[in-house]
């Protein structure tokens, strides 16, 4: 089945600077790749997905690629700031479920 | 604006206990999913269900069980409750499309068995 690995498993950076989180999957089916964000205390909220058939979406400070041929997506956040502290997770699906990746907390340092 | 309500943020119940947890949505959504989110692992899928009465096995439903009578609600079970389900209880639900539409979730029941 599919399996989906996520790194790293923290992140600080300085506040302004950029982000990436990575993911991997194995299940070449695979066709949608969502990214949620879960403030401290509140429930996952999707903030971007994209599927197989395209290479990259942006919205606003944040993107995400896709690798078909390599099994990976990244999710990338510039110029970040206080507000991005949270912890985010990709997931992998191919028309079945999500697969979920464990994690990322991100650390905007001041 | 969709919701997904979870009947309890918080709970403590003892060893060996029957506990259900709710959740309802106000969206029509065929499909249901019970998480469970520990440290380091992640969500991890305990049931689901993609119609009424419907019910399927995530990775993880040993302990568990689920019931779906009515679309908008889907309850899990937990039939003895033991030390190690402590732990956040997530429900989300979808439209159909089944993996790959947004999957909007509750607010989570963090559940403590002593």
């Amino acid at each position: 089945g599919e399996n989906v690995e996520q790194h790293p498993s923290t992140l600080s950076v300085q506040e302004g600077d950029s982000a990436v989180i990575k993911c991997t999957y194995s299940d070449s089916a695979s066709n949608y790749f969502p990214w949620y964000k879960q403030e401290l205390g509140k429930r996952p909220q999707l903030i971007i997905d994209i599927r197989s058939n395209v290479g990259e979406k942006k919205d606003q400070r944040i993107a995400v690629t896709l690798n078909k041929t390599a099994k990976h997506f990244s999710l990338h956040i510039t110029e970040t700031q206080p507000e991005d502290s949270a912890v985010y997770f990709c997931a992998a699906s191919n028309n079945y479920q999500l697969i979920w990746g464990a994690g990322t907390k991100l650390i905007i340092k001041p | 604006d969709v919701k997904v309500t979870q009947s309890s943020r918080y709970l403590v119940k003892r060893t060996g206990e029957k506990v259900f947890l709710e959740c309802v949505q106000d969206m029509d959504h065929e499909n249901m999913f019970w998480y469970r989110q520990d440290p380091g692992l992640g969500l991890r899928l305990i049931y689901f269900s993609y119609d009424v009465k419907m019910k399927e096995k995530g990775d993880i439903p040993e302990g568990y069980s689920v019931s779906r009578e009515k679309k908008e609600r889907f309850s899990l079970i937990l039939e003895s409750a033991s030390t190690n389900q402590t732990s956040m209880y997530l429900c989300a639900s979808s439209s159909p499309g089944t993996g790959n539409t947004e999957a909007f979730f509750g607010q989570g029941t963090r559940l403590t068995v002593v």
